[in-house]
């Protein structure tokens, strides 16, 4: 069973916010949200995580629901470079992440 | 900055051969993790180390073994390479810090002829 639910596609203009959503309704209290984000032929980059408060770093802002089921990944002024493949994982530790086929984004102009 | 550094970005082999694809993290990270990702299927975990001499198997260890002499890397061995075995591999590394990230590696794109 999948611990995370995306949608496999999403289009944003570029200089939008772009919102990507991940729903992880059987999250337990320990897990954590990581977001990592692959860009072609690239290994898959770190963004952001958080367990249950909102997160915000130079990359993106990470918003959690207060039941934790649910998370939004906000990229606040997409550009054509944000254009990749957006992951979103839940775990206990960084020690074994599951990867899921994730949201591909493209950024158009 | 972190650093994974894998020895080949790309790699020709034939069916049969051995393949050692090597993986140098500088960050004296305890974990380490061998990932394959092919079109449609994600990234799929192959064997990860949690510290020098040990070894876990993941979620397709079937074909594949690994070495951990030294804390800072972590070899996959492909005993005798398969056609199958054509895909992008990627090794990361994270420290035992609950909550901590993984940092990958560039990938190395293996095809084997």
């Amino acid at each position: 069973d999948a611990k995370t639910t995306q949608p496999p596609s999403m289009d944003c203009a570029e200089g939008r916010a772009a919102n990507l959503p991940c729903n992880h309704s059987t999250i337990s209290g320990n897990e954590y949200v990581y977001w990592y984000r692959q860009i072609h032929s690239q290994g898959p980059q770190y963004i952001i995580h958080g367990l249950k408060n909102n997160e915000t770093n130079e990359m993106a802002s990470l918003i959690i629901t207060e039941d934790r089921k649910s998370s939004t990944l906000i990229l606040p002024h997409a550009t054509l470079r944000d254009t990749a493949v957006y992951y979103c994982i839940v775990d206990g530790t960084a020690s074994k992440l599951t990867f899921g086929t994730g949201t591909r984004l493209q950024v158009t102009l | 900055d972190v650093k994974v550094t894998q020895s080949s970005r790309y790699l020709v082999k034939r069916t049969g051969e051995k393949v050692f694809l090597e993986c140098v993290q500088d960050m004296d990270h305890e974990n380490m993790f061998w990932y394959r990702q092919d079109p449609g299927l994600g990234l799929r975990l192959i064997y990860f180390s949690y510290d020098v001499k040990m070894k876990e198997k993941g979620d397709i260890p079937e074909g594949y073994s690994v070495s951990r002499e030294k804390k800072e890397r972590f070899s996959l061995i492909l005993e005798s390479a398969s056609t199958n075995q054509t895909s992008m591999y990627l090794c990361a590394s994270t420290s035992t810090i609950t909550g901590e990230t993984q940092y990958f590696g560039p990938g190395t794109r293996l095809l084997v002829l």
